[in-house]
Protein backbone atom coordinates (compact mmCIF):
# COMPACT_ATOMS: atom_id res chain seq x y z
CA UNK A 1 0.00 0.00 0.00
CA UNK A 2 1.16 3.99 -0.68
CA UNK A 3 2.32 6.09 2.23
CA UNK A 4 3.43 9.12 2.27
CA UNK A 5 6.00 10.52 4.95
CA UNK A 6 6.96 13.94 6.43
CA UNK A 7 9.61 15.12 8.30
CA UNK A 8 9.69 16.91 10.96
CA UNK A 9 6.62 16.70 12.09
CA UNK A 10 7.47 20.18 14.51
CA UNK A 11 9.96 22.93 13.92
CA UNK A 12 10.68 25.98 15.45
CA UNK A 13 12.88 28.07 13.36
CA UNK A 14 14.67 31.72 13.92
CA UNK A 15 14.11 34.46 11.48
CA UNK A 16 16.48 34.38 8.93
CA UNK A 17 17.36 30.57 9.36
CA UNK A 18 17.70 27.92 6.31
CA UNK A 19 14.97 25.64 5.97
CA UNK A 20 14.78 21.95 4.56
CA UNK A 21 11.34 19.99 5.20
CA UNK A 22 11.12 16.61 3.27
CA UNK A 23 8.16 14.36 1.68
CA UNK A 24 8.84 10.97 0.75
CA UNK A 25 6.16 8.36 -1.18
CA UNK A 26 6.51 4.55 -0.88
CA UNK A 27 4.56 2.34 -2.95
CA UNK A 28 3.90 3.95 -5.89
CA UNK A 29 6.20 5.03 -9.01
CA UNK A 30 5.73 8.77 -11.02
CA UNK A 31 3.59 10.46 -8.22
CA UNK A 32 2.07 13.94 -8.77
CA UNK A 33 3.92 15.89 -5.70
CA UNK A 34 2.59 18.64 -3.60
CA UNK A 35 3.71 20.99 -1.40
CA UNK A 36 0.58 23.68 0.07
CA UNK A 37 0.92 25.85 3.10
CA UNK A 38 -1.73 26.53 5.38
CA UNK A 39 -1.57 29.58 7.91
CA UNK A 40 -3.26 29.31 11.24
CA UNK A 41 -6.73 29.42 10.72
CA UNK A 42 -6.82 29.81 7.04
CA UNK A 43 -7.45 27.08 3.84
CA UNK A 44 -4.77 25.44 2.35
CA UNK A 45 -2.50 27.27 -0.73
CA UNK A 46 -0.65 25.56 -2.97
CA UNK A 47 2.72 26.28 -3.41
CA UNK A 48 4.28 23.96 -5.47
CA UNK A 49 3.55 20.75 -7.67
CA UNK A 50 6.04 18.43 -9.66
CA UNK A 51 5.04 16.15 -12.38
CA UNK A 52 8.74 14.48 -12.74
CA UNK A 53 12.50 14.56 -11.82
CA UNK A 54 13.20 18.06 -11.54
CA UNK A 55 9.98 19.38 -12.96
CA UNK A 56 8.77 21.78 -10.27
CA UNK A 57 6.19 24.62 -11.34
CA UNK A 58 5.79 27.39 -8.37
CA UNK A 59 1.75 28.37 -7.93
CA UNK A 60 2.89 31.68 -6.05
CA UNK A 61 5.80 34.02 -5.49
CA UNK A 62 7.72 33.71 -2.41
CA UNK A 63 10.45 33.35 -0.34
CA UNK A 64 10.64 29.40 -0.79
CA UNK A 65 11.86 26.80 -3.28
CA UNK A 66 11.15 23.03 -3.68
CA UNK A 67 13.45 20.28 -5.33
CA UNK A 68 12.14 16.62 -6.39
CA UNK A 69 15.87 15.19 -6.48
CA UNK A 70 14.45 11.46 -6.81
CA UNK A 71 10.75 10.17 -8.25
CA UNK A 72 9.43 9.72 -4.97
CA UNK A 73 11.15 12.60 -3.01
CA UNK A 74 10.19 16.03 -2.77
CA UNK A 75 11.74 18.70 -0.75
CA UNK A 76 11.02 22.54 0.14
CA UNK A 77 13.60 24.71 0.95
CA UNK A 78 14.37 28.20 1.92
CA UNK A 79 17.70 29.97 2.93
CA UNK A 80 16.57 32.53 5.09
CA UNK A 81 13.18 32.41 6.71
CA UNK A 82 10.23 34.81 7.38
CA UNK A 83 7.99 35.14 10.10
CA UNK A 84 5.58 34.97 7.26
CA UNK A 85 6.60 31.52 6.65
CA UNK A 86 5.20 30.15 9.85
CA UNK A 87 2.08 28.07 9.23
CA UNK A 88 1.08 23.84 8.46
CA UNK A 89 2.97 22.48 5.39
CA UNK A 90 1.11 19.57 3.89
CA UNK A 91 2.94 17.17 1.04
CA UNK A 92 0.48 15.34 -0.92
CA UNK A 93 0.71 13.05 -3.82
CA UNK A 94 -1.91 11.91 -6.97
CA UNK A 95 -0.83 8.60 -9.21
CA UNK A 96 -1.52 11.05 -11.99
CA UNK A 97 -3.98 12.92 -14.75
CA UNK A 98 -6.86 10.16 -13.98
CA UNK A 99 -6.33 10.40 -10.17
CA UNK A 100 -9.36 11.91 -8.41
CA UNK A 101 -7.92 10.99 -4.99
CA UNK A 102 -5.50 13.41 -3.56
CA UNK A 103 -3.49 12.26 -0.94
CA UNK A 104 -1.97 14.10 1.70
CA UNK A 105 0.82 13.94 4.56
CA UNK A 106 0.81 14.04 8.07
CA UNK A 107 2.19 17.73 7.56
CA UNK A 108 5.09 19.67 9.70
CA UNK A 109 4.13 22.28 11.96
CA UNK A 110 6.60 25.33 11.09
CA UNK A 111 6.93 28.27 13.91
CA UNK A 112 9.26 31.05 12.79
CA UNK A 113 10.39 33.24 15.66
CA UNK B 1 -9.25 29.67 -10.91
CA UNK B 2 -13.52 28.96 -10.11
CA UNK B 3 -14.35 29.59 -6.42
CA UNK B 4 -17.17 27.67 -4.26
CA UNK B 5 -19.13 29.62 -1.19
CA UNK B 6 -19.60 27.75 1.72
CA UNK B 7 -20.90 28.38 5.44
CA UNK B 8 -18.16 29.19 7.71
CA UNK B 9 -19.77 26.88 10.21
CA UNK B 10 -22.60 24.60 10.69
CA UNK B 11 -23.51 22.75 14.15
CA UNK B 12 -25.53 19.49 14.47
CA UNK B 13 -26.65 16.66 16.71
CA UNK B 14 -24.93 13.21 16.55
CA UNK B 15 -26.89 10.44 14.59
CA UNK B 16 -28.66 13.05 12.73
CA UNK B 17 -28.09 13.81 8.87
CA UNK B 18 -25.92 16.66 8.01
CA UNK B 19 -26.39 18.30 4.89
CA UNK B 20 -23.18 20.79 4.06
CA UNK B 21 -23.96 23.45 0.91
CA UNK B 22 -21.43 24.64 -1.61
CA UNK B 23 -22.50 27.22 -4.06
CA UNK B 24 -20.13 27.19 -7.30
CA UNK B 25 -21.90 29.27 -9.92
CA UNK B 26 -18.74 29.64 -12.30
CA UNK B 27 -18.07 26.42 -12.55
CA UNK B 28 -17.25 24.84 -16.02
CA UNK B 29 -18.21 22.11 -17.84
CA UNK B 30 -15.23 20.30 -17.20
CA UNK B 31 -14.75 20.70 -13.63
CA UNK B 32 -15.07 17.95 -11.09
CA UNK B 33 -16.61 18.74 -7.62
CA UNK B 34 -14.10 17.46 -4.95
CA UNK B 35 -15.15 17.32 -1.14
CA UNK B 36 -12.18 17.00 1.48
CA UNK B 37 -12.15 17.11 5.26
CA UNK B 38 -9.42 18.24 7.41
CA UNK B 39 -9.57 17.48 11.26
CA UNK B 40 -7.88 19.33 13.60
CA UNK B 41 -3.81 19.36 12.80
CA UNK B 42 -3.59 16.45 10.38
CA UNK B 43 -3.98 16.55 6.56
CA UNK B 44 -7.22 16.81 4.17
CA UNK B 45 -8.51 13.97 3.61
CA UNK B 46 -10.52 12.90 0.25
CA UNK B 47 -14.55 12.63 0.87
CA UNK B 48 -16.11 12.26 -2.50
CA UNK B 49 -15.95 13.78 -5.88
CA UNK B 50 -18.54 13.68 -8.64
CA UNK B 51 -19.10 16.04 -11.90
CA UNK B 52 -22.90 15.56 -12.85
CA UNK B 53 -24.44 13.21 -11.11
CA UNK B 54 -25.32 12.30 -7.83
CA UNK B 55 -22.62 9.89 -6.03
CA UNK B 56 -22.46 7.46 -3.47
CA UNK B 57 -19.61 5.91 -0.97
CA UNK B 58 -19.12 4.43 2.18
CA UNK B 59 -18.23 7.98 3.72
CA UNK B 60 -20.81 10.06 2.44
CA UNK B 61 -23.56 11.08 -0.95
CA UNK B 62 -22.46 13.98 -2.96
CA UNK B 63 -25.88 15.72 -4.40
CA UNK B 64 -25.66 18.22 -7.72
CA UNK B 65 -28.02 20.60 -8.44
CA UNK B 66 -28.75 20.42 -12.07
CA UNK B 67 -27.54 23.18 -13.38
CA UNK B 68 -24.18 22.41 -11.43
CA UNK B 69 -24.02 25.66 -9.62
CA UNK B 70 -24.27 24.02 -6.25
CA UNK B 71 -23.73 20.80 -4.15
CA UNK B 72 -24.58 19.41 -0.79
CA UNK B 73 -22.29 16.68 0.64
CA UNK B 74 -24.29 14.30 2.76
CA UNK B 75 -23.58 12.89 6.33
CA UNK B 76 -26.37 10.21 6.62
CA UNK B 77 -25.63 9.87 10.53
CA UNK B 78 -23.30 12.40 11.95
CA UNK B 79 -21.11 11.01 14.84
CA UNK B 80 -18.56 12.66 16.73
CA UNK B 81 -15.65 11.82 14.45
CA UNK B 82 -16.98 13.55 11.74
CA UNK B 83 -16.08 17.02 13.38
CA UNK B 84 -14.03 18.63 10.70
CA UNK B 85 -13.39 21.76 8.68
CA UNK B 86 -15.31 20.56 5.07
CA UNK B 87 -14.10 21.65 1.72
CA UNK B 88 -16.11 21.99 -1.65
CA UNK B 89 -13.48 22.25 -4.11
CA UNK B 90 -13.48 22.47 -7.89
CA UNK B 91 -10.42 20.53 -9.27
CA UNK B 92 -8.68 21.75 -12.40
CA UNK B 93 -5.71 20.28 -14.38
CA UNK B 94 -2.76 21.74 -14.91
CA UNK B 95 -0.08 19.78 -17.39
CA UNK B 96 -1.58 16.29 -15.54
CA UNK B 97 -1.54 17.48 -12.51
CA UNK B 98 -4.33 18.20 -9.43
CA UNK B 99 -5.26 22.07 -8.92
CA UNK B 100 -7.21 22.21 -5.65
CA UNK B 101 -7.71 25.68 -4.30
CA UNK B 102 -8.88 25.45 -0.65
CA UNK B 103 -10.86 27.70 0.57
CA UNK B 104 -12.17 28.26 4.21
CA UNK B 105 -14.48 25.52 4.16
CA UNK B 106 -17.12 24.71 6.70
CA UNK B 107 -15.99 23.79 10.48
CA UNK B 108 -18.61 21.35 11.29
CA UNK B 109 -19.67 20.56 15.19
CA UNK B 110 -21.09 17.68 16.26
CA UNK B 111 -22.86 17.60 19.53
CA UNK B 112 -23.10 14.56 21.59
Amino acid sequence: SQTIHQWPATLVQPVGSPLSLECTVEGTSNPNLYWYRQAAGRGLQLLFYSIGIDQISSEVPQNLSASRPQDRQFILSSKKLLLSDSGFYLCAWTTGQGSYEQYFGPGTRLTVT
Amino acid sequence: DAKTTQPNSMESNEEEPVHLPCNHSTISGTDYIHWYRQLPSQGPEYVIHGLTSNVNNRMASLAIAEDRKSSTLILHRATLRDAAVYYCILRGLIQGAQKLVFGQGTRLTINP
